[in-house]
């Protein structure tokens, strides 16, 4: 199974900070690469699929980079509702591995 | 508007059985690929497992082959998860996903 080791586990930053989430995958998944957001009691939401896009409604200070192994979730200025767990996902095949997770708190 | 929609958790005693059942709408449900997704208290998202649009492809997480089985009625357009021998560390939320989508979630609680 491809292990998908995600860092920081946790961080704290302010507001209008940048912030970056880096996922390494055990080996080479093109860009099937996704991550999501979650909020405590939430559903996981998601925010950038296939690596780098954007998906509908989600805003443009989220962004994400890479392929093959390297993958980095960039955001660009902190903002107080962005407090919250963020997570990688390969899809490149089966089984689906996740990242670890990262703890945002502001 | 892809719909999603979990039930069948429940608390259960350890060795025992429960069927999840995720309701799809907003899709055409046969074209797509589906998983199963938990969440244990507190810690982080695990994949279950999934299977492919047609049902003849499924995968499972080492930690439930064997004692999962992932299934699906494209005529209903229903999406399912078998669970038997279930243990206390498969107490979770579980939500089935598709490309993104997820449901509310059912939780699942092993305990005697």
């Amino acid at each position: 199974a491809i292990q998908m080791t995600q860092s920081p586990s946790s961080l704290s930053a302010s507001v209008g900070d940048r912030v970056t989430i880096t996922c390494r995958a055990s080996q080479g998944i093109r860009n099937d690469l996704g991550w999501y957001q979650q909020r405590p009691g939430k559903a996981p939401k998601l925010l950038i699929n296939a690596a780098s896009t954007l998906l509908s409604g989600v805003p443009s200070r989220f962004s994400g980079s890479g392929s093959g192994t390297d993958f980095t979730l960039t955001i660009s200025s902190l903002q107080p509702e962005d407090s919250a767990t963020y997570y990688c996902l390969q899809d490149f095949n089966y089984p689906l591995t996740f990242g670890g997770g990262t703890k945002v708190e502001i | 508007e892809v719909q999603l929609l979990e039930s069948g958790g429940g608390l259960v005693q350890p060795g025992g059985s429960l069927r999840l059942s995720c309701a799809a709408s907003g899709f055409t449900f046969r074209n797509y690929a589906m998983s199963w997704v938990r969440q244990a208290p507190g810690k982080g998202l695990e994949w279950v497992s999934g299977i492919t649009g047609s049902g003849d492809g499924t995968y499972y997480a080492d930690s439930v082959k064997g004692r999962f089985t992932i299934s699906r009625d494209n005529s209903k357009s229903t999406l399912y998860l078998q669970m038997n021998s279930l243990r206390a560390e498969d107490t979770a939320m579980y939500w089935c996903i598709l490309s993104g989508h997820w449901g509310q979630g059912t939780l699942v609680s092993v305990s005697s």
